[in-house]
């Protein structure tokens, strides 16, 4: 089954603790993204990528890292999370821009 | 200005109407316009994409875009309470690849 996942689903952490969401897809994709969704404010882009090592800022990058070593994974890195990072994220990831296969998404809360 | 626009709604229809929902977009070299769906608590899901001024069918859906106006919309005919859900409209520049701009979202309500 063509399919994004992410993990972890849900994840409460605290303030400064380094944390990773993984995203993996089997549809051999060359873009991947993340995204950040908050209400009143929407689907943000945190980073994307366009293929293995090429990595972009999106529209709200700060505080976050990504890597794409493979065509496969992206995972979204925190490394010192905030409470203003407590948000629902997802990942997608498309064989062209635009065309997005989201993944579940993963609800953090920094305390 | 926002790079997208949408009005948040909630837009409410009777089921058997049609339901319209509208985005404006800033940028003019923007080239490509997605269309997604979000039920409530789930990810969204790419329903449209149009790249040319003009009409786009789908069954029920109608995507239409005028970029002079700098305008796509979203008609959707014969209205279903399945329908109900959030209509995200999203804008592409492939001149910067996977870059996507999404607007905040229309909530759609269709009423039996």
């Amino acid at each position: 089954e063509a399919q994004v996942t992410q993990n972890p689903r849900y994840l409460i952490t605290v303030t400064g603790k380094k944390l990773t969401v993984t995203c993996s897809q089997n549809m051999n994709h060359e873009y991947m993204s993340w995204y950040r969704q908050d209400p009143g404010l929407g689907l943000r882009q945190i980073y994307y990528s366009m293929n293995v090592e090429v990595t972009d800022k999106g529209d709200v990058p700060e505080g976050y890292k990504v890597s794409r070593k493979e065509k496969r994974n992206f995972p979204l890195i925190l490394e010192s999370p905030s409470p203003n990072q407590t948000s629902l994220y997802f990942c997608a990831s498309s064989p062209r821009a635009g065309k997005a296969f989201f993944g579940q998404g993963t609800r953090l809360t920094v305390v | 200005q926002k790079e997208v626009e949408q009005n948040s709604g909630p837009l409410s229809v009777p089921e058997g109407a049609i339901a319209s929902l509208n985005c404006t977009y800033s940028d003019r070299g923007s080239q490509s316009f997605f269309w997604y769906r979000q039920y409530s608590g789930k990810s969204p899901e790419l329903i449209m994409f149009i790249y040319s001024n003009g009409d786009k069918e789908d069954g029920r859906f109608t995507a239409q875009l005028n970029k002079a106006s700098q305008y796509v919309s979203l008609l959707i005919r014969d209205s279903q309470p399945s329908d109900s859900a959030t209509y995200l409209c999203a804008v592409g520049r492939d001149n910067q690849g996977g870059k996507l701009i999404f607007g905040q979202g229309t909530e759609l309500s269709v009423k039996p």
